[in-house]
């Protein structure tokens, strides 16, 4: 079944402790991100990697790290987690979100469950 | 900058009635991608529809409707005769960027609640 394995679903921490949200895919995706879910915000994109070694901030990208060393997997860490990351986190991914011409590109983003995190 | 408005924060219908959400956007692109998601109650996203700056044709998928007006830079959801399974907090989403890499930019969501 294809699909975005994230995890933990749930996480409850302390401050300064570092974490790390793994995700997985297995539909060989090139591209993948993270964004986080605020209520009255939607959903803000952190980090995104376009392919193996690619990688680039989002909009709120500060406090978070992420790496790409294997196509199907885009860890998101927090080195030192406060209150302000406590968040609902998605990990999603795309066959691409390039555009060329006449390239069919921004196919649909593939979301996994979500991990939520609370931060004391 | 792009930009994407989904002034319905939340919406409450009665069952088998007829609801619209929202959807307006803001680009310099002259191409782009619009995108509608749900997210019910158990809080994973589930893809409904991409569209293309260029396909302003409506779509219908049984229930579901999409009226996408370039004139006024909407992308409108309707659920025809709802239900209950349609409660959930929509999300529409634009992609942004005119070449290259493309990224997400999503609306803040319309909570839709379906009484029985």
């Amino acid at each position: 079944e294809a699909q975005v394995t994230q995890n933990p679903r749930y996480l409850i921490t302390v401050t300064g402790k570092k974490l790390t949200v793994t995700c997985s895919q297995n539909m060989n995706h090139e591209y993948m991100s993270w964004y986080r879910q605020d209520p009255g915000l939607g959903l803000r994109q952190i980090y995104y990697s376009m392919n193996v070694e690619v990688t680039d901030k989002g909009d709120v990208p500060e406090g978070y790290k992420v790496s790409r060393k294997e196509k199907r997997n885009f860890p998101l860490i927090l080195e030192s987690p406060s209150p302000n990351q406590t968040s609902l986190y998605f990990c999603a991914s795309s066959l691409s979100m390039r555009r060329f011409p006449g390239e069919d590109g921004n196919q649909p983003q593939h979301f996994g469950d979500g991990t939520r995190l609370s931060i004391l | 900058a792009q930009k994407v408005t989904q002034a319905q924060t939340e919406i409450s219908v009665v069952e088998k009635e007829d609801v619209t959400l929202d959807c307006v956007y803001e680009t310099r692109d002259t191409t782009y991608y619009l995108f509608w998601y749900k997210q019910p109650p158990s809080g994973e996203l589930v893809f409904l529809i991409r569209r293309n700056s260029f396909d302003e044709q409506n779509e219908i998928s049984g229930r579901y409707s999409w009226n996408f007006q370039k004139s006024t830079s909407s992308f409108n959801f309707t659920i025809t005769a709802s239900q209950v399974v349609d409660s959930a907090v929509y999300f529409c989403a634009l992609s942004q960027g005119n070449t290259g890499f493309q990224k997400l930019v999503f609306g803040t969501g319309t909570r839709l609640l379906v009484s029985p």
